[in-house]
């Protein structure tokens, strides 16, 4: 079962360059997330998504963009690559939550990021 | 005032210890889930339990098991029986039910405690 999935798992980019990192995942899913770990922080929210075609900013927004144009797939950009975006880069999906928020998130296995 | 607080920046066991990490959370609803994450030096995310507010009885799932505490608003994750393999960053976790912003939709993690588990 591949589960969730995250393209690529390490890239360097310089200053100013733009990268789409890919998410896709095969278990039906309304619900995908991204989030960001660095170190001491925690994972911090990024942007979600609640169904196809539709996104919502998170926590920690700023400088990327992302889209939900299949179910199966949750895309992150950087437009404009920034030293400060140099980060763990985690995707995660959920079922839908219903009357209770029972349902665990499940993560792929991330995406190292340098920005130089 | 942060929402999921691990006191424990590290932890030591040894093997085949018991061991507790902590956590308490802040919240004013009345649903919420609480979930413990496993991450090892591989890196990857793995979910380890759940915990509801409602529910009566602590979870628990094989070696694991959740001390509920929810007047102390607690959700200290126990690991029986320490193995090797057990050593890792800890994650706990929250997810609110209000529904507005991203709060019933995001996890909210605490900072992590690093279990190391000694030989």
């Amino acid at each position: 079962n591949a589960g969730v999935t995250q393209t690529p798992k390490f890239r360097v980019l310089k200053t100013g360059q733009s990268m789409t990192l890919l998410c896709a995942q095969d278990m039906n899913h309304e619900y995908m997330y991204w989030y960001r770990q660095d170190p001491g922080m925690g994972l911090r929210l990024i942007h979600y998504s609640v169904g196809e075609g539709t996104t919502a900013k998170g926590e920690v927004p700023d400088g990327y963009n992302v889209s939900r144009l299949k179910k199966q797939n949750f895309l992150l950009g950087l437009e404009s690559a920034a030293p400060s975006q140099t980060s763990v880069y985690f995707c995660a999906s959920s079922s839908n939550l219903g009357p209770r928020p029972n349902q665990p998130q499940h993560f792929g296995d991330g995406t190292r990021l340098s920005i130089l | 005032a942060q929402k999921i607080t691990q006191t424990q920046p590290g932890m030591f066991v040894q093997e085949k210890e018991a061991v507790t990490l902590d956590c308490t959370y802040d919240t004013s609803d009345q649903s919420y889930g609480l979930f413990w994450y496993k991450q090892p030096s591989s890196g990857e995310m793995i979910f380890l339990i759940y915990q509801g507010s409602y529910d009566e009885q602590n979870a628990t799932e094989g070696r694991y098991s959740l001390n509920f505490q929810k007047a102390r608003k607690s959700a200290n994750l126990v690991i029986s029986a320490s193995q090797l393999g057990d050593s890792a960053m800890y994650f706990c976790a929250m997810r609110e039910s209000s529904y507005s912003g991203a709060g019933s939709y995001q996890l909210t993690f605490g900072k992590g405690t690093k279990l190391s588990v000694i030989p």
